[in-house]
């Protein structure tokens, strides 16, 4: 059983740049879940996709948009990096009618110069 | 609002000593509380969670964590720490359930030496 992989690993953008991120969710979860993990601190919530639609939205800006698709697989677009998007983005899935818990793939390294 | 405290940076600790990583939580409603593991340019693997129930949570490789209401605390502790328990550890919030966004706390990250 496969669970949460994240593509690409590490990820190196200049400023301005657009880059997209994607994840597919553990087999039986439908619903993916963005964090960005920034040096030193704790996971910072996106947003959150089910039945291809956002449910719940972190305080981000628009610059960050995401997608979830019919096999519940998602991606996360950032438009215009800044330098301050340099980050471990973390994708969590889990399944609406389960336990609670959240299950993190390995996450992918994006460094903006 | 939701928040969670790590008080401790880093948390040192003998081989074979007990540990404990302290927690505290900030939310509306009853808390769904979680502990994280990470390693380094890991993602992060659940420990343990509390839900609903007996206050003393067992969870993955020999830890545990006691929720404390009146203290809105939810501390981890191991009976004997091992030197691969070394890692970043993350306590998380959720008010609705862990299908709604995790609140995570700063990390604690522990040193067990030998």
């Amino acid at each position: 059983d496969a669970g949460v992989t994240q593509s690409p690993t590490h990820l190196i953008k200049t400023r301005g740049q657009q880059v997209t991120l994607r994840c597919s969710p553990k087999s039986g979860h439908d619903t993916v879940s963005w964090y960005q993990q920034a040096l030193g601190q704790g996971p910072q919530f996106i947003f959150q996709y089910y039945e291809e639609e956002e449910r719940q939205r972190g305080n981000f800006p628009d610059r960050f948009s995401g997608h979830q698709f019919p096999n519940y697989s998602s991606e996360l677009n950032v438009n215009a990096l800044l330098l301050g998007d340099s980050a471990l983005y973390l994708c969590a899935s889990s399944f609406i009618q389960g336990n609670h818990e959240q299950y993190f793939g390995p996450g992918t390294r994006l460094t903006v110069t | 609002a939701q928040s969670v405290a790590q008080p401790e940076d880093q948390v040192n600790v003998a081989e074979g000593n007990p540990l404990t990583v302290k927690c505290t939580y900030s939310v509306s409603g009853n808390p769904y509380l979680f502990w994280y593991v990470q390693y380094p340019n890991r993602g992060l693997q659940f420990l343990l969670k509390y839900i609903t129930g007996d206050n003393l949570v067992k969870g993955s490789y020999g830890f545990e964590a006691e929720f404390n209401k009146s203290q809105t605390s939810f501390h981890l502790k191991k009976p004997s720490a091992l030197v691969s328990d070394s890692a970043l550890y993350f306590c998380a919030v959720s008010a609705l359930g862990g299908y709604n966004k995790l609140i995570f706390g700063a990390g604690t990250r522990l040193a067990v030496h030998p």
